[in-house]
């Protein structure tokens, strides 16, 4: 069953305005969460990251909220950018202190950032 | 930086084939990853390794298996390629403390 959802396969913005992505999960033992951009033909690349014990990181135009009593977070894009299109994915961690690394991706939102 | 690297960006095998994709890292990472990607589906987990000759089954480990001889290089091998495990495949690693890095993929496609 999938423990990370991202129920919008794809997103529609006109550039300058706002994009947010959202994403839930159901496993209540993870604790570190990252977004990953992905650009045809080529593998994802992290984007930002946050820690369970926040509820807001930001990193220029990307800022990721989360909130632990919904197991929900969203990534925000302001001001969306045509080179901000891509398939976004969430994925998240159990144990950010563990050397294993293994991280739980969702399906991913095609964002498409129109002119 | 960085740098995770397939051998190959495209592939075309026969149906029963034997196929291996390797990956190299070049950070000394001790922990490696092959994902597959699929429209709709995401990122899946097929293999990991968390050490040299180590090797942890993912979430879809059917019809796949890998090698880890080496720290910087992990293979994945379909033993006898089928027209469903055509796909993109995703090589990755991480030291732990930072986030997953990834190779630029492998498509293959199965015929």
């Amino acid at each position: 069953d999938q423990q990370v959802k991202q129920n919008s396969p794809s997103l529609s913005v006109q550039e300058g305005r706002i994009s947010i992505l959202n994403c839930d999960y159901t496993n209540s033992m993870f604790d570190y969460f990252l977004w990953y951009k992905k650009y045809p033909a080529e593998g994802p690349t992290f984007l930002i990251s946050i820690s369970s014990i926040k509820d807001k990181n930001e990193d220029g135009r990307f800022t990721v909220f989360l909130n632990k009593s919904a197991k929900h977070l969203s990534l925000h894009i302001v001001p969306s950018q045509p080179g901000d299109s891509a398939v976004y994915f969430c994925a998240a961690s159990e144990d950010r202190g563990s050397t294993l690394g293994r991280l739980y991706f969702g399906r991913g939102t095609q964002l498409t950032v129109w002119p | 930086d960085v740098k995770v690297t397939q051998s190959s960006r495209y592939l075309v095998k026969r149906t029963g084939e034997k196929v291996f994709l390797e990956c190299v890292q070049d950070m000394d990472h001790e922990n490696m990853f092959w994902y597959r990607q699929d429209p709709g589906l995401g990122l899946r987990l097929i293999y990991f390794s968390y050490d040299v000759k180590m090797k942890e089954k993912g979430d879809i480990p059917e019809g796949y298996s890998v090698s880890r001889e080496k720290k910087e290089r992990f293979s994945l091998i379909l033993e006898s390629a089928s027209t469903n495990q055509t796909s993109m495949y995703l090589c990755a690693s991480t030291d732990g403390n930072s986030p997953l890095h990834f190779g630029n993929g492998t498509r293959l496609t199965v015929t």
